[in-house]
C-alpha cells in the first residue's frame, strides 16, 4: 500500500524557517518525481515545488522562490522541503504528492496519484 | 502562466442528479488536464486524468470530456459521498500544474 506521511509543521514566528519531511512506502521511491502542494485555509490547492527521482530538475513557484528548497533522500525514501524566511501567507497544510507520467495509446498524461495527510504550517507572531 | 477557471464556484444538488463542472484554460492544452476530489478535512483524491481517463478503483458515475481549452467533470447520479470540493488541474505547462479554484458541491 502506498504511503506518504508528512511530519515537521508547526507553529513559527515569521522570518523564521521550517523543514518539513515526508516517508514514503510502500513503492519504490525512486521510480517517481515527488511535489509539494498547499492549501492555505478555506482556500484551493497551490503547487509549491517539485523534484524529479534523481534531483536534476528542480521547480519552484515564484511565490516561494529563493526561499524554499526542496531535496530527497532515495535511500531513505524521503523528501523534504526546507523553508526559509516564512511569511504568513506561507500558512497552510502542505500535501506532498507522487507524480505519475507515461503514456499509453491515448497519448501522454501527467497527475498526482496519491498524497498524504499533510502538515500544517502556521505563520504568526 | 496557464489560468484555470471552474465554474460553477459552488452548486447545490439532490441525490441522484447528474452534475457537470467546467474547467476552462486560459490557452490551449491539449488533453493535459485532471480532476481531483476533496472530501472536508481529507486529503485530494485523482479521480480522472488526461482529460477523460477513469482513475483505477474511481467509480464510473465519474467521467470527464474536454480538449484544448474546454472540459467536463459529469457525475451522472450523485451519491451521498460525493458531496465534496472538486479541483482541475492543467499538467501541461511543466512544471507549473495550476490548478483550477475549486468547484464546492453540496446537497440542496
Amino acid at each position: 500500500e502506498v504511503q506518504l506521511v508528512e511530519s515537521g509543521g508547526g507553529l513559527v514566528q515569521p522570518g523564521r524557517s521550517l523543514r518539513l519531511s515526508c516517508a514514503a512506502s510502500g513503492f519504490t521511491f525512486d521510480d517517481y518525481a515527488m511535489h509539494w502542494v498547499r492549501q492555505a485555509p478555506g482556500k484551493g490547492l497551490e503547487w509549491v515545488s517539485g523534484i524529479s527521482w534523481n534531483s536534476g530538475n528542480i521547480n519552484y513557484a515564484d511565490s516561494v522562490k529563493g526561499r524554499f528548497t526542496i531535496s530527497r533522500d532515495n535511500a531513505k525514501n524521503s523528501l523534504y522541503l526546507q523553508m526559509n524566511s516564512l511569511r504568513a501567507e506561507d500558512t497552510a497544510l502542505y500535501y506532498c504528492a507522487r507524480w505519475v507520467q507515461g503514456s499509453d495509446s491515448s497519448g501522454y498524461y501527467l497527475y498526482f496519484d496519491y498524497w498524504g495527510q499533510g502538515t500544517l504550517v502556521t505563520v504568526s507572531s | 502562466d496557464i489560468q484555470m477557471t471552474q465554474s460553477p464556484s459552488s452548486l447545490s444538488a439532490s441525490v441522484g442528479d447528474r452534475v457537470t463542472i467546467t474547467c476552462r484554460a486560459s490557452q490551449s492544452i491539449s488533453r493535459y488536464l485532471n480532476w481531483y476530489q476533496q472530501r472536508p478535512g481529507k486529503a485530494p483524491k485523482l479521480l480522472i486524468y488526461a482529460a477523460s481517463s477513469l482513475q483505477s478503483g474511481v467509480p464510473s458515475r465519474f467521467s470527464g470530456s474536454g480538449s484544448g481549452t474546454e472540459f467536463t467533470l459529469t457525475i451522472s447520479s450523485l451519491q451521498p459521498e460525493d458531496f465534496a470540493t472538486y479541483y482541475c488541474q492543467e499538467s501541461y505547462s511543466n512544471p507549473r500544474y495550476t490548478f483550477g479554484r475549486g468547484t464546492k458541491l453540496d446537497i440542496k
